[in-house]
């Protein structure tokens, strides 16, 4: 399995704000993920970020809104950008098990209220 | 278009009465399925993964199991420590790796 960090686990953010969440993984992945969480609903994939490679990001999500880094195999930010009340939600960071890509673990995740 | 459905939308037990939640699912070509359990204010736990018709895994009291349309997950002798928001996924078998969820059951189990 892999272990995932998050940072933060929660923050309390001014509208027109940016935040940027961190996630940490304990081995070399090829692929992680972004996902939001919208209260009471499920997971909506924002984007998929490959190490070397730019962000490629699902339909209603765009970079200069959720900007994402990966500079290496076991780190990627993601960046909430210019924030309104609508993006208050659980952001979650994802990776596939290193072996197979068969199984796929979460991070604790980012739980942002706008105000 | 991949697609996750998951009925009950809640569902209500006491202890030790033995259920079943469903998930139906439409993807191209299926790699696999996942079965999470989620707390409250946390991130999604791995249960299981499914590849393929026919195939069941177990662990503790729970079990999966996966038809061509379907999986279900068969809750036995349940506790409250069952208590939680289990969410289903699809894998589609093309090249994106990444999951297509369900909106999840919210189970509750009573002492």
């Amino acid at each position: 399995s892999a272990v995932i960090s998050q940072k933060p686990s929660r923050d309390i953010c001014q509208r027109g704000t940016s935040l940027t969440i961190q996630c940490q993984v304990d081995s070399q992945v090829t692929m992680m993920f972004w996902y939001r969480q919208q209260p009471g609903q499920s997971l909506t994939l924002i984007a998929t970020a490959n190490q070397g490679s730019e962000a490629t990001y699902e339909s209603g999500f765009v970079i200069d809104k959720f900007p994402i880094s990966r500079p290496n195999l076991t780190f990627s930010t993601l960046t909430v950008s210019n924030m309104s009340p609508e993006d208050s939600s659980i952001y979650l960071c994802s990776v596939l098990s290193p072996l197979g890509n068969t199984e796929a673990f979460f991070g604790q995740g980012t739980r942002l209220t706008v105000v | 278009e991949d697609q996750v459905t998951q009925s009950p939308e809640a569902l209500r037990l006491q202890e030790g009465e033995s259920s079943s939640l469903n998930c139906s699912y439409t993807v191209s070509g299926l790699r696999g399925l996942f079965w999470y359990r989620q707390d409250p204010g946390k991130g999604p736990e791995f249960l299981f993964t499914l590849y393929s018709a026919g195939e069941e895994k177990e662990k503790e009291r729970l079990k999966a199991t996966l038809t061509k349309k379907e999986s279900f997950l068969h809750i036995t002798a349940p506790k409250p420590e069952d208590s939680a928001t289990y969410l289903c996924a699809v894998q589609a078998g093309t090249g994106r790796r990444a999951l297509t969820f369900g909106s999840g059951t919210r189970l509750q189990v009573q002492p």
